[in-house]
């Protein structure tokens, strides 16, 4: 049982550049979402998922699109990297959007963008 | 999500109890306290929740006022990898699309 595991672990990309951020889990959770982290920022959600084939927006989305295929992945896709989107980017899951227990997160993605 | 207020910092002696405070004063009565906490550049890791009794698990002990307007995380016999930012959150549970809201949080550091 791996728990979420998001790859690469650290990445630089080119002002216009694109890229995915992967993410997998492999505890049959239905909910899973993407945050960044920013220093004095805390954790900003930016697109979710209440299972496959369902994605939504979080409160900053733009220059982000996700996709759901199965239950297990849930890619992020940046479409033209800028350098405001350099941050340090987490996945977490939980087994339903509403169930009590906490989200398990992964171990995050590095991103520098320059 | 209601606010929660914790101390910036604290120190723990190695194989001692860590007693960390919360305090949530306008919590509202469908709203859990989740404990989650981040060691240096890893992902958020989840602790423990409750919504009025106290709750005990492998990594530690919830303990929540009667009035439900503070709690404590105990982490019964600290150790150095218990080094982290602590979060006490309050919010109803898990729901979808609204993020988790870490504050400040509390930097425990465990010496030995």
């Amino acid at each position: 049982n791996a728990g979420v595991t998001q790859t690469p672990k650290f990445q630089v990309l080119k002002t216009g550049q694109s890229m995915t951020l992967q993410c997998a889990q492999d505890m049959n959770h239905e909910y899973m979402s993407w945050y960044r982290q920013d220093p004095g920022m805390g954790l900003r959600l930016i697109h979710y998922s209440v299972g496959a084939g369902i994605t939504d927006q979080g409160e900053v989305p733009n220059g982000y699109n996700v996709s759901r295929s199965t239950t297990e992945d849930f890619p992020l896709r940046l479409l033209s990297a800028a350098p405001s989107q350099t941050s340090v980017y987490f996945c977490a899951s939980s087994f339903t959007a509403g169930t009590q227990g906490g989200y398990t997160f992964g171990s995050g993605t590095r991103l520098t963008v320059v | 999500d209601a606010k929660t207020t914790q101390p910036p910092s604290m120190d723990c002696a190695e194989g001692r109890a860590a007693n960390l405070p919360c305090n949530h004063s306008t919590i509202s009565g469908n709203e859990y306290v989740y404990w989650y906490r981040q060691i240096h550049s890893q992902g958020p890791q989840y602790i423990i929740h409750g919504l009025k009794n106290n709750e005990t698990n492998e990594m530690a002990s919830l303990i929540i006022t009667e009035d439900r307007k503070s709690s404590t995380l105990i982490l019964p016999h600290a150790t150095l990898r218990d080094t982290a930012v602590y979060y006490c959150i309050v919010r109803v549970p898990n729901q979808a699309g609204t993020a988790l809201i870490f504050g400040k949080g509390t930097t425990l550091s465990v010496s030995s």
